[in-house]
């Protein structure tokens, strides 16, 4: 069955960098654009960045256009945020999500908290 | 970007009774190759999304017939014939249309009363 899990949440100060991962089985994953989407606390989704299957294209919401950086390694089967430069704003839990327009399968969500 | 409005943001419903859930979109969600790219999610109290209904009005593998979704261009419907308890949670629609923004409605908050 499809799964996948997100990795790499946690506690660091503002300023500071971070790398999540979310490692995909049960497809293949060579064949699908993938999702970044988060979730402040008590707060609604947001959709964070996207990658394309073969990794060539990629997008950005505005609020983390030139911090964050989307990435993925199709031998491992794994997509990859590079956050840099927190800001308390960018606590959340974040969620992968597959396929470009469908949204179709979730992670479980990693926390990321951005505190001094 | 495309703005997705839902309405009510809470909804208390009685088990067994029906619930309905309004999504407007700013925008057709109708895109190029014909399709109509509106999902429903659920996530339920401590839990992840998943997606409910897809394009509409499709539901997805293991979803209950109880759940329905309907509607075109911009105006959508998500409903519950009969709440039953393990429906609490947040309602989201979103839109996959509309790239390289996709974007979600507020969120409805089903409760039982």
């Amino acid at each position: 069955q499809v799964q996948l899990v997100e990795s790499g949440g946690g506690v660091v100060q503002p300023g500071r960098s971070l790398r999540l991962s979310c490692t995909a089985s049960g497809f293949t994953f060579s064949s699908y654009g993938l999702h970044w989407v988060r979730q402040a606390p008590g707060k609604g989704l947001e959709w964070v960045a996207v990658i394309w299957y073969d990794g060539n294209i990629e997008y950005y919401a505005d609020s983390v256009k030139g911090r964050f950086t989307i990435s993925r390694d199709n031998s491992k089967n794994t997509l990859y945020l590079q956050m840099n430069i927190l800001r308390a704003e960018d606590t959340a839990v974040y969620y992968c999500a597959r396929a470009v327009r469908h949204f179709d399968y979730w992670g479980q969500g990693t926390l990321v908290t951005v505190s001094s | 970007d495309v703005v997705m409005t839902q309405s009510p943001l809470s909804l208390p419903v009685t088990l067994g009774q029906p619930a309905s859930i309004s999504c407007r979109s700013s925008q057709s969600l109708v895109y190029s190759d014909g399709n109509t790219y509106l999902h429903w999610l659920q996530q339920r109290p401590g839990q992840s999304p998943r997606r409910l209904i897809y394009n509409v009005s499709n539901r997805d593998s293991g979803v209950p017939d109880r759940f329905s979704g309907s509607g075109s261009g911009t105006d959508f419907t998500l409903k519950i014939s009969r709440v039953e308890a393990e429906d609490v949670g947040i309602y989201y629609c979103m839109q996959g249309t509309h790239w390289p923004a996709w974007t979600f409605g507020q969120g409805t908050k089903v409760e039982i009363k």
